[in-house]
């Protein structure tokens, strides 16, 4: 068990819907990390929050949105879902002082499906 | 644009064997950050290693070792005497700064280790 908590484990829904992933981070750490798994394009970075802030983006779409909350939970909102939108999307979370990427901690992932 | 090849789609060895995955990169920064990911067949992600591109040291941890040289772009991962439990998919991944700008995986490589 890393510590890190992904909700829901498993997401169904239609096209065109908006649906809130949510992670919540080891505690006392301070950096939120979102990726995505599909079997179209693997593995990619979405996005990076530390303590509140955006520091990094990668592939995210413009339909796609995050947030880091005072608490350090994060969520991340996708919404006009595609049927391509369907992946296992990953949190992570590392302590982030000084050297943010020295060990990143996994949530479960959750599994969405777009149907 | 950044890139990291892994050519290596599918690797099969015998338990005790020694076994070597390869990684490319391709970054015009001269500083930037490579990673090792496992991810074993029940799906979670485990982070393995971070290295910056001014530490070439290589580096040994148990049974894994990790082989840098900017040379050839090459950040290489071994396993030595490999185990049953090393059966995953392995990523290697390059980010352009220290928070996740222009973070890319490779395509992995399954690794299994058969009794």
């Amino acid at each position: 068990d890393s510590g890190v908590t992904q909700t829901p484990k498993h997401l169904i829904t239609a096209t065109g819907q908006r649906v809130t992933l949510r992670c919540s981070p080891r505690s006392g750490d301070l950096s939120v990390y979102w990726y995505q798994q599909s079997l179209d394009q693997g593995l990619q970075f979405l996005i990076h929050y530390y303590n509140g802030e955006e520091r990094a983006k990668g592939n995210i779409l413009e339909r796609f949105s995050a947030q880091q909350f005072p608490d350090l939970h994060s969520e991340l909102n996708l919404s006009s879902l595609e049927l391509g939108d369907s992946a296992l999307y990953f949190c992570a979370s590392s302590v982030a002082s000084g050297a943010p990427y020295n060990e990143q901690f996994f949530g479960p992932g959750t599994r969405l499906t777009v149907l | 644009a950044q890139k990291v090849t892994q050519a290596q789609t599918e690797i099969s060895v015998v338990e005790k064997e020694d076994v070597t995955l390869d990684c490319v990169y391709e970054t015009r920064d001269t500083t930037y950050y490579l990673f090792w990911y496992k991810q074993p067949p029940s799906g979670e992600l485990v982070f393995l290693i971070r290295r910056n591109s001014f530490d070439e040291q290589n580096e040994i941890s148990g049974r894994y070792s990790w082989n840098f040289q900017k040379s050839t772009s090459s950040f290489n991962f071994t396993i030595t005497a490999s185990q049953v439990v090393d059966s995953a998919v392995y990523f290697c991944a390059l980010s352009e700064d220290n928070y996740g700008q222009n973070f890319v995986f490779g395509p992995g490589t399954r690794l299994s280790v058969l009794p």
